[in-house]
């Protein structure tokens, strides 16, 4: 069966600090891969997916990025945090057609 | 714009109470719609989802949605609840692009 991991699972970071949260997806192949954001008191906003290696569609402009390294590995960085970052962090995936999609557990990032 | 609006943002029952959330969505086109619950400490998960058919859509535990074309509207339905029903409850929409469009969630809180 299919799982998805996350790590890590909370995150304090100063801001201007780096990022880089890690998605993996096992038992799967060639996944579409979301990275999704929840901020305080707003429903979960999509900001990047990727639909193969190295393929990736930005859906909000900020100060985040995405990489998709291998076809099972998703990772979103930042050069420099902001305290709008903060919030919580959920990766997905889905098949082929993306009309149904699993996700990570999560990860809660709060920057100070 | 598209979005999703959940009204109640908290909603406290007793066990064996019914529970309504509502869900209502702005998007002229043909959508599909889901329920997902995210219970405390798990992975946020598919509850039901409604692409086409018969509007009353039955999903796992009991729960059940009723998709109102007229009414924008894709209300989260369970007849009895139980203490474990405690979580969040969000309710989206695909849109038929790679992104699912959230509201922001329902937490409920079942009183044994």
């Amino acid at each position: 069966s299919q799982t998805i991991h996350q790590w890590p699972a909370t995150l304090v970071q100063p801001v201007g600090s780096p990022l880089s949260l890690e998605c993996t997806v096992e038992g799967t192949s060639n996944p579409n891969l979301y990275w999704y954001r929840q901020a305080a008191g707003r429903g979960l906003q999509l900001l990047f997916y990727s639909v193969g290696i190295g393929q990736i569609s930005s859906e909000v402009p900020q100060n985040l990025s995405a990489s998709r390294p291998q076809d099972r590995q998703f990772i979103l960085s930042s050069k420099k945090l902001l305290l709008s970052d903060s919030g919580f962090y959920l990766c997905a995936w889905s098949g082929s057609s993306p009309d149904t999609q699993y996700f990570g557990p999560g990860t809660r990032l709060t920057v100070l | 714009a598209q979005s999703v609006s959940q009204h109640n943002h908290h909603v406290i029952l007793s066990e064996a109470a019914s529970l309504e959330l509502g869900c209502n969505y702005s998007y002229g086109g043909t959508v599909n719609l889901f329920w997902y619950v995210q219970y405390p400490g798990q992975h946020l998960q598919l509850l039901l989802k409604y692409f086409s058919g018969d509007p009353l859509v039955k999903g796992i535990k009991g729960f059940e949605a009723e998709f109102i074309k007229s009414k924008f509207s894709f209300n989260l339905r369970k007849p009895s609840v139980q203490w474990s029903d405690t979580a969040e409850y969000f309710c989206a929409v695909f849109s038929g692009t790679y992104k699912y469009i959230f509201g922001t969630g329902t937490r409920l809180k079942v009183l044994a």
